[in-house]
């Protein structure tokens, strides 16, 4: 059964800071990886979707890479902003459309302004 | 595009009634929708799949008598909480699976059952 992970669970920057959020999987035979960013009380929003056979993705200030062989992505947020203050939650997907997503618990991060 | 919507976006209910929330696709068709379920402070759990036209598929630990999953048409997939009590309180959102099989996500629905 695939078991995702997020470290830290916390975590709190002041503004400027460029910071890593990680997440590590069980199984390495995915589909994909999606990093979604969610508001307290909120649904999700999609942030990067890598696909099993890219390496990395990236949006704006964002960047998400891909390792699927040792379990790993990560996602990197440059110059960080208060706005940037959400959960952030990694999600792998193992069977393509057919199957749901597994998530992590997620990073909560909040920037100091 | 590929916008999910739900509804109702909060409901509160008394314990022992039914509670029904609306997954609709807006601008795409969606043969197989997901439905999750977000405890405070937890993430989000898969309960079931929901493909159109056939019956949903349900994660272990998940009560297919209690939450009943129609997905009549390719727009539109339903959960219906029967006999809600209060443990039933959480988040529930839903997703549909789109183009290269990404899934978007709804907005979710806040169930408080009293």
């Amino acid at each position: 059964k695939q078991e995702v992970t997020q470290i830290p669970a916390a975590l709190s920057v002041p503004e400027g800071e460029n910071l890593v959020l990680n997440c590590s999987f069980t199984d390495s035979a995915i589909y994909n990886l999606q990093w979604f960013r969610q508001d307290p009380g909120k649904g999700l929003t999609s942030l990067l979707l890598i696909q099993s056979s890219q390496r990395e993705q990236t949006s704006g200030r964002l960047n998400a890479s891909l390792d699927k062989s040792s379990g790993r992505s990560t996602l990197y947020i440059a110059a960080s902003q208060p706005g940037d203050s959400a959960t952030y939650l990694c999600a792998v997907g193992s069977g393509g459309g057919a199957d749901g997503l597994t998530f992590g618990k997620g990073t909560h991060l909040i920037i100091q302004p | 595009g590929a916008v999910v919507s739900q509804h109702p976006s909060r409901v509160i209910c008394k314990s022992g009634t039914s509670v029904k929330i609306e997954c609709r696709s807006l601008d795409f068709q969606a043969t197989t929708m997901f439905w999750y379920r977000q405890f405070p402070k937890k993430s989000l759990m898969l309960m079931a799949t929901s493909n159109e036209g056939s019956k949903a598929t349900y994660e272990q630990g998940v009560e297919k008598d209690k939450f009943l999953i129609n997905h009549a048409s390719l727009t539109l997939s339903t959960l219906t909480v029967t006999s809600a009590h209060p443990e039933d309180s959480s988040f529930y959102i839903c997703s549909a699976a789109g183009l290269r099989d990404t899934q978007y996500f709804g907005p979710g629905t806040r169930l408080t059952v009293l």
